[in-house]
C-alpha cells in the first residue's frame, strides 16, 4: 500500500531555532506538496517539488527522489511559524490526486 | 493575488438533509478537487473534476455524493442525505495544470 510517513508528529521549538520536518513515501511519485495548515483550519501551499530545493524567504524544501524523502526547514523559527505542516504526495501511477501524511503539528514558544 | 472561496464556512444540517458545498475556483483553473478531513485525521481525497466530468474518485465518494459546476465559476459538492460521519472539513482545490493545487479555507460541515 502506498503510504506517506511525516515525522515527527509534534514538534516544539524555542523562537529562533532552525526546524526540520520530514516526509517519506514508499513508490515513485510526479510531485510532492508542502502544507501549512492553520490553527482555524485553512489550507495553504508553500512548495511544490518534482526534484531539487525550493526557498522561500525562511522556508526551505529538499527532495530526495532516490531516497524518497523530502524535508522542510525552517530558518529562525517564530511563534507565528506554529502551524500544522502537511506533505501531500501524487503517485506516478495514480492520476492527479494528492495523499496527504498526517502532518506534524509545530509549536514555536517565544 | 488570485484565490479560492469557500462558502458556507460553517454549515450545520440535520442527518437525512441534503447540503449543497459551494467553491470558486482561481478562474483560469481547469482542474477542481473536493477533499475533506474529520477532525483530528488527515486530508482524504474525494473527487477531482477536468472537463466537465468527474476524472477520478475515492472509495469515500460514493452514491450520496456528486459535484458540478453549474456555471463558468462555481464548483459544488452535493451530500444527498448526510451521515453523522459526513461530519468535516472540506476543502476545494483548484490547479492551473502545472500540479500546484491552490486551496480554499474549507467549509466545516457538522451534521447533528
Amino acid at each position: 500500500k502506498n503510504e506517506v510517513e511525516q515525522s515527527p508528529q509534534n514538534l516544539t521549538a524555542q523562537e529562533g531555532e532552525f526546524i526540520t520536518i520530514n516526509c517519506s513515501y514508499s513508490v515513485g511519485i510526479s510531485a510532492l506538496h508542502w502544507l501549512q495548515q492553520h490553527p482555524g483550519g485553512g489550507i495553504v501551499s508553500l512548495f511544490m517539488l518534482s526534484s531539487g530545493k525550493k526557498k522561500h524567504g525562511r522556508l526551505i524544501a529538499t527532495i530526495n527522489i532516490q531516497e524518497k524523502h523530502s524535508s522542510l526547514h525552517i530558518t529562525a523559527s517564530h511563534p507565528r511559524d506554529s502551524a500544522v505542516y502537511i506533505c501531500a504526495v501524487r503517485w506516478t501511477d495514480t492520476g492527479n490526486q494528492f495523499y496527504f501524511g498526517t502532518g506534524t503539528s509545530l509549536t514555536v514558544i517565544p | 493575488e488570485p484565490e479560492v472561496t469557500q462558502t458556507p464556512s460553517h454549515q450545520v444540517t440535520q442527518m437525512g438533509q441534503e447540503v449543497i458545498l459551494r467553491c470558486v475556483p482561481i478562474s483560469n483553473h481547469l482542474y477542481f478537487y473536493w477533499y475533506r478531513q474529520i477532525l483530528g485525521q488527515k486530508v482524504e481525497f474525494l473527487v477531482s473534476f477536468y472537463n466537465n466530468e468527474i476524472s477520478e474518485k475515492s472509495e469515500i465518494f460514493d452514491d450520496q455524493f456528486s459535484v458540478e459546476r453549474p456555471d463558468g465559476s462555481n464548483f459544488t459538492l452535493k451530500i444527498r442525505s448526510t451521515k453523522l460521519e459526513d461530519s468535516a472539513m472540506y476543502f476545494c482545490a483548484s490547479c492551473g495544470g502545472a500540479y500546484e493545487q491552490y486551496f480554499g479555507p474549507g467549509t466545516r460541515l457538522t451534521v447533528t
